[in-house]
């Protein structure tokens, strides 16, 4: 039982560049949720899933794509990278109402 | 919308002393979730504790507790006994019993706890 893995744990992009960062879980879990962090402030959502082939607009989903083909695996897509792109992304996610939400270790993106 | 208001960047402490975060929120509905994370260095979430809008009782874990005024809409943190490893960045958080489980986080508040 790993809980929620994210991969890479670090990337630096140049402008332009498009990338997709990896996100799985093993518990079975409805939700799941991309969210990103920049320096110094909280996390703001970008997308989210309540289950497989569902898929909704977060807080800041501009310059960002998301697919949920599988209940395990949420991927999120960057098409061409921009410097305000550059953040911690965080991959979180929950069985149900009233369930502990669970993160992964997050990934540093650097776009320069 | 709901949103989470923290309005301390920075906090800190000596070590076996206590301290207090405040968080406020704003929203319409009266059944949710409010939650205290810790974020250490390694940016690894941890979650810290978590009240219920519905239980009037103030949660307790260990050496942090919480004062929930839901009437105010404010939900503090209380650290007692402050020890080194409790130094991080603090974030508040709402989330709803109904819909889609998202969490609304506050800003953060760094705590740095001296020796």
């Amino acid at each position: 039982n790993a809980g929620v893995t994210q991969t890479p744990k670090f990337r630096i992009l140049k402008i332009g560049q498009s990338m997709t960062l990896q996100c799985t879980q093993d518990m079975n879990h409805n939700y799941m949720y991309w969210y990103r962090q920049d320096p110094g402030m909280g996390l703001k959502l970008i997308y989210y899933s309540v289950g497989a082939g569902i898929t909704d607009k977060g807080e800041v989903p501009n310059g960002y794509n998301v697919s949920r083909s599988t209940t395990e695996d949420f991927p999120l897509r960057l098409e061409l990278a921009a410097p305000s792109q550059t953040s911690v992304y965080f991959c979180a996610s929950i069985f149900g109402p009233n369930e502990k939400l669970f993160f992964g270790s997050g990934t540093q993106l650097s776009v320069l | 919308a709901q949103t989470v208001t923290q309005s301390q960047p920075e906090m800190s402490v000596q070590e076996a002393e206590t301290v207090t975060l405040s968080c406020t929120y704003d929203t319409s509905e009266s059944d949710y979730y409010l939650f205290w994370y810790k974020q250490p260095p390694s940016r690894q979430m941890i979650l810290v504790i978590r009240q219920e809008a519905y239980k009037q009782q103030n949660a307790t874990e260990n050496r942090f507790s919480v004062n929930f005024q839901k009437a105010a809409k404010s939900f503090s943190l209380k650290i007692s006994d402050s020890q080194l490893g409790d130094a991080a960045m603090y974030f508040c958080a709402y989330r709803s019993y109904k819909g889609a489980q998202k969490l609304v986080f506050g800003q953060g508040t760094r705590l740095t706890i001296n020796p």
